[in-house]
């Protein structure tokens, strides 16, 4: 079954510093998604993409973030400057349209550790 | 605005024995969708079931079935047969209608019950 792979599992980062965690969605998908979850916590919504642009973005989706998908198959997410409070679990999800039939797959996530 | 609730941080269910885990949702759209996901502690994030606004009838998966209940706004998910296996985070979730260009597919997410299954 196709899969939504994720890299790396775990960064351990610097306050301040800046990361970029790695998403390979479903190759016929076409919307892409970012999801955090704090530890504990609900996951929430980050941001969609689709037609190379962000079609959708939460408050928490602020300046210090930004998506793209590069090459046509990576799909990037990019904290500038990492916080404390940027620590938490991102999972990308893609989906192949906004029909009903079509389901959500998500990666298994990149644990974030800010220190 | 969407919300969805889940007002059971933790149950416990004893194995072989059905549980249910509430979810109550608000939405002002006419059209959505509600998702059930299992984080187990390795915490990936795994499909189990899928009720759309206007299926008629309940979903089922194997052991798993929505108890969709439209005027009350619940979508419980009942687990029969529980499995030691089953212990993990479960979620509710919503997709909003996509009228207008406006939603994009985001899921909205409850909080979140862990599921204990004791043998």
């Amino acid at each position: 079954e196709p899969e939504v792979t994720q890299t790396p599992s775990h960064q351990v980062t610097q306050m301040g510093q800046e990361v970029i965690l790695r998403c390979v969605p479903i190759s016929n998908h076409l919307y892409f998604y970012w999801y955090r979850q704090i530890l504990g916590q609900k996951v929430e919504f980050l941001v969609s993409f689709y037609n190379n642009e962000i079609s959708e973005k939460s408050e928490i989706f602020d300046d210090q973030f930004s998506v793209e998908r590069p090459d046509g198959s990576n799909f990037t997410l990019k904290i500038r400057s990492t916080k404390l409070e940027d620590s938490a679990m991102y999972f990308c999800a893609s989906r192949a349209g906004l029909r009903r039939g079509n389901g959500y797959t998500f990666g298994s996530g990149t644990r974030l550790t800010v220190v | 605005a969407q919300k969805i609730t889940q007002t059971q941080p933790g149950m416990f269910v004893q194995e072989k024995e059905a549980v249910t885990l509430d979810c109550t949702y608000d939405t002002s759209d006419q059209s959505y969708g509600l998702f059930w996901y299992k984080q187990p502690s390795s915490g990936e994030m795994i499909f189990l079931i899928y009720q759309g606004s206007y299926d008629e009838q309940n979903a089922t998966e194997g052991r798993y079935s929505l108890n969709f209940q439209k005027a009350r706004k619940s979508a419980n998910l009942v687990i029969s047969a529980s499995q030691l296996g089953d212990s993990a985070m479960y979620f509710c979730a919503m997709r909003g209608n996509y009228a207008g260009g406006t939603s994009y597919g985001k899921l909205t997410f409850g909080q979140g019950t862990i599921l204990t299954v004791h043998p």
